[in-house]
């Protein structure tokens, strides 16, 4: 069964920083470039950051840009983000997206995680 | 950045009713980069058409995706009880961007 299971969310003050994972199985995962994508409470979706299989190419919405790092281990199966300068705005549930075909992260995303909530708050 | 509007903001309807919900963007993409996805409370959103009108591994046949160029349609033939629920359009010809959704609730 293809499955992503994020971690690393939780209580964070404004200005500081976390680091949120995603383990991936049951396909490939080398193959597949991948996404985040974030929710904050009570709207609607926003991609956030993604990544290609090898992991040489990487691309970030501008509202994340400069702060927030994505990154892979392929012998670990597993996707990060790195955020960093953390405001009250990225409070969200973050989601891992694998697209629906190999190849870049401009797919549709079929397998989604289960999300990991980020709140941002003093 | 290619905006994506989803009407209406709220669709109130009875089960087994028709539901039409729109998505037009900002500029004209390929059908080739439109997706549609349903969302539940508490739930990640579950794709449901991609390449506007292919429908997804295991969903039902009474969803069905139309449309090219600016304009863009997920119907819903006859509505079931599990069908209410929030839906995203999204577009992928550039950075990935989604709709602000639309609201299928039970009248």
């Amino acid at each position: 069964e293809v499955q992503l299971l994020e971690s690393g969310g939780g209580l964070v003050q404004p200005g500081g920083s976390l680091r949120l994972s995603c383990a991936a199985s049951g396909f490939s995962f080398s193959n597949y470039a991948m996404s985040w994508v974030r929710q904050a409470p009570g709207k609607g979706l926003e991609w956030v950051s993604g990544i290609s299989g090898s992991g040489g190419s990487t691309d970030y919405a501008d509202s994340v840009k400069g702060r927030f790092t994505i990154s892979r281990d392929n012998s670990k199966n597993t996707l990060y983000v790195q955020m960093n300068s953390l405001r009250a705005e990225d409070t969200a549930v973050y989601y891992c997206a694998k697209p629906l075909k190999p190849g870049g992260w401009n797919r549709a995303f079929d397998i989604w995680g289960q999300g990991t909530m980020v709140t941002v708050s003093s | 950045e290619i905006v994506l509007t989803q009407s209406p903001g709220t669709l109130s309807l009875f089960p087994g009713e028709r539901a039409t919900l729109s998505c037009r963007a900002s500029q004209s993409i390929s059908s080739s980069y439109l997706a549609w996805y349903q969302q539940k409370p508490g739930q990640a959103p579950r794709l449901l058409i991609y390449g506007a009108s292919s429908r997804a591994t295991g969903i039902p046949d009474r969803f069905s995706g139309s449309g090219s160029g600016t304009d863009f349609t997920l119907t819903i033939s006859r509505l079931e009880p599990e069908d209410f629920a929030v839906y995203y359009c999204q577009q992928f010809v550039t950075s990935p961007t989604f709709g602000q959704g639309t609201k299928l609730e039970i009248k």
